[in-house]
């Protein structure tokens, strides 16, 4: 069954530093596609950052940056020159064709950037 | 900007009660979902439409029914809605499947007492 799994609950680090966040997934597909999405303070929803699995570069965009370890199924976000607006939950998504391309989510991870 | 709109933004009931949240997407896209999210952030899907045809059906309560006129607009309804409803609903919608991106609405929070 597919699963993506969020370990870290919580990061805390100083504004302006880079910051990996990690995720793991499941998956029996050789397809799939990997999502990074942010929810602030107020709720709102936001896409950051996709993955395809048949791509061996890394996706970026912006200050977000992945790292794509496919043997490990593994794809870490890198968030550079962190600010505070940063600050939010960070979600990780899978979709693939096991799943009738619905997004599996992780449980998210909590990102505090401190002054 | 924001492309994707849901009413109300919050809503209080008593058990029991019938409830019907609204959402509508500015996009022209194909798809639209929604889905829940409790208390611990965890989000997991309810619906989605593609062209008004239902395509996923998570296995949701029976009083948990989606409901749309077009493709730009899916409404929910609970029928009779119990306290572990309580939660808050967002919106979404994508171009397609696949790879698309999803963007979402600014949720509903509902309050069953």
């Amino acid at each position: 069954a597919q699963k993506v799994t969020q370990t870290q609950t919580s990061i805390s680090v100083m504004e302006k530093t880079t910051v990996t966040m990690d995720c793991v997934y499941e998956t029996r597909d050789s397809s799939y596609f990997l999502f990074w999405y942010k929810q602030t303070a107020s709720g709102e929803i936001v896409f950051l950052i996709r993955q395809d699995s048949y791509k061996k570069e890394n996706a970026t965009e912006g200050h977000y940056s992945l790292n794509f370890q496919k043997p490990k199924s593994s794809i870490g976000l890198i968030i550079t020159a962190t600010q505070i607006e940063d600050s939010a939950v960070y979600f990780c998504a899978m979709r693939d064709m096991d799943s009738n391309y619905q997004l599996i989510w992780g449980s998210g991870t909590k990102l505090i950037i401190k002054p | 900007e924001t492309a994707v709109f849901q009413t109300p933004n919050y809503h209080v009931t008593q058990v029991g009660n019938e409830v019907s949240f609204n959402c509508k997407q500015t996009l022209g896209h194909d798809t639209m979902y929604w889905y829940k999210q409790d208390s611990k952030k965890l989000l997991k899907i309810m619906f989605s439409y593609n062209n008004k045809q239902l395509i996923v059906n998570e296995t949701v309560p029976r009083r948990f029914s989606p409901q749309s006129s077009d493709k730009a607009h899916l409404n929910l309804r609970i029928k009779s809605v119990e306290p572990e409803d309580s939660a808050v609903y967002l919106c979404a919608s994508s171009p397609g499947t696949g790879r698309d991106t999803q963007y979402f609405g600014p949720g509903t929070r509902l309050l069953v007492l």
